[in-house]
């Protein structure tokens, strides 16, 4: 079946620009997870969602980050006014239940803020 | 908080060589544990995990024990492959994952 789908692959932005990076999880995936990677880095956690809620967005750095799930499946992660501290792969996992299940990852978009 | 302390790369090996990554946790609960890899040019995939103390994950020759006495899940593989190169990472989940830095592994002909 299909695995967790991203786009876009790439994104170049001017600093300044706000960016919307798209997630389709692996259909009925109950939780979905944004993470964000930095090169040579693991992983970062940003922020977690339980179906259409938000149930942990911790892992946000600033404000300017915002995150929505409005029908339980597709995610939109969207970073308005971006710096160039915000270049990074950004990973979107989904995962079959709400425990500590498995999360099965999408290919991730590379966002570079120039 | 949670965190992951991993083995730092690069580790360059021959074909048929022994592997082990060093991998230790802090965690306040009872989290279950996970080896990532990626692979050059693709996503990261689950490689094993293990959920509770003692257990031994495994997959494509790769292992790894949780030890809970040692808070440690270090992961092995006897005889590599040059198609075993990759980025390894270790993680722990407590719901969201918390992940090492990466482990990048070549194995050379």
């Amino acid at each position: 079946g299909a695995g967790v789908s991203q786009s876009p692959r790439y994104k170049v932005a001017k600093r300044g620009q706000d960016v919307a990076l798209r997630c389709d999880p692996i259909s009925g995936h109950v939780s979905l997870f944004w993470y964000q990677q930095a090169l040579g880095q693991g992983p970062e956690f940003l922020t977690y969602f339980q179906n259409e809620a938000q149930l942990d967005k911790s892992g946000l750095p600033s404000d300017r980050f915002f995150a929505e799930r409005p029908e339980g499946s597709v995610s939109t992660l969207k970073i308005q006014r971006t710096q160039q501290e915000d270049s990074a792969v950004y990973l979107c996992a989904s995962s079959p239940s709400a425990s500590r299940d498995t999360q099965y990852f999408g290919p991730g978009t590379r966002l570079t803020v120039l | 908080g949670n965190s992951v302390t991993q083995m730092e790369g690069p580790v360059t090996l021959s074909e048929e060589a022994f592997l082990t990554i060093n991998c230790t946790y802090t965690a306040t609960g009872y989290p279950s544990l996970f080896w990532y890899v990626q692979y050059p040019g693709e996503g990261l995939q689950l490689l094993l995990k293990a959920t509770k103390a003692d257990d031994k994950g495994s997959n494509k020759g790769f292992e790894a024990t949780y030890r809970k006495e040692t808070t440690s899940f270090h992961l092995e593989k006897g005889s590599v492959q040059v198609s075993d190169s990759a980025v390894y990472f270790c993680a722990l989940s407590d719901l969201e994952l918390s992940f090492g830095a990466g482990t990048t592994v070549t194995v050379r002909a």
